[in-house]
C-alpha cells in the first residue's frame, strides 16, 4: 500500500530552535517525495522535493531510504514558518497521496 | 501568468441548486486536477484531467461532474449536494501526469451547503 504518514498533529518551538518535522512513508519502488506548505488564509504551495535536493527558505529534507522517511529540518525556526506542513508521494499512477499534516506554530 | 485562479471564492447553495466552480490556468499545463479540502484534513483528489481527458475518477459521487473543455479550464459542476459535502474545493495544475511533476494549487473555492 502507498502511504504516508506525519505522526505529529502539531509541533511547537520557540524561534531560533530548531526544527523537525517527520514524515515516513510506504511505497515499492523508488518515491518521489515533496514537502508542501499551506500559510494561513494562502494557497498550498511546494516547498521542496527530493529530486532538486534544494533548501527553500532554510529547510532541507533528505529521503532515507533505509528509513523510509523523507523528515523536513530548518536549524533555525522563524516566527514566519508557522503554517500546516504536509509531506506527499506522488503514485506511479501520478497521484499524489498527503500525509495528514503537521501544524507548526514557533512562538516568539 | 504563472498562477492557478479558481472562481468563486466562496459559494453558499441549498441542497437543491446548481452550481458550477470554475478553474484557469495559462502556464500550458497538460493536467489538471480537483481536489477536496476538509478542514485542518490534507486534500483529497477527486479528479484528474489528463490532457483534456479524464483520467482518474476517485469514486466520487454522482453529484460531482468535472469538466475540461480546453485546456486552460476545468469546470466542476455541482448538483443536488449534501452538507457534508461543505469544504474547500481545490483546483491544481502540472505539466503532466507524473511522478516529477508539480502541482500548482489554486486558491480554492470555499463551498458550504445549507
Amino acid at each position: 500500500a502507498q502511504r504516508v504518514t506525519q505522526p505529529e498533529k502539531l509541533l511547537s518551538v520557540f524561534k531560533g530552535a530548531p526544527v523537525e518535522l517527520k514524515c515516513n512513508y510506504s511505497y515499492s519502488g523508488s518515491p518521489e517525495l515533496f514537502w508542501y506548505v499551506q500559510y494561513s488564509r494562502q494557497r498550498l504551495q511546494l516547498l521542496l522535493r527530493h529530486i532538486s535536493r534544494e533548501s527553500i527558505k532554510g529547510f532541507t529534507a533528505d529521503l532515507n531510504k533505509g528509513e523510509t522517511s523523507f523528515h523536513l529540518k530548518k536549524p533555525f525556526a522563524q516566527e514566519e514558518d508557522s503554517a500546516m506542513y504536509y509531506c506527499a508521494l506522488m503514485s506511479n499512477t501520478g497521484k499524489l497521496i498527503f500525509g495528514q499534516g503537521t501544524t507548526l506554530q514557533v512562538k516568539p | 501568468d504563472t498562477e492557478v485562479t479558481q472562481t468563486p471564492k466562496h459559494l453558499v447553495m441549498g441542497m437543491t441548486n446548481k452550481k458550477s466552480l470554475k478553474c484557469e490556468q495559462h502556464m500550458g499545463h497538460r493536467a489538471m486536477y480537483w481536489y477536496k479540502q476538509k478542514a485542518k484534513k490534507p486534500p483529497e483528489l477527486m479528479f484528474v484531467y489528463s490532457y483534456e481527458k479524464l483520467s482518474i475518477n476517485e469514486s466520487v459521487p454522482s453529484r460531482f461532474s468535472p469538466e475540461c473543455p480546453n485546456s486552460s479550464l476545468l469546470n466542476l459542476h455541482l448538483h443536488a449536494l449534501q452538507p457534508e459535502d461543505s469544504a474547500l474545493y481545490l483546483c491544481a495544475s502540472s505539466q503532466v501526469t507524473g511522478t516529477t511533476y508539480e502541482q500548482y494549487f489554486g486558491p480554492g473555492t470555499r463551498l458550504t451547503v445549507t
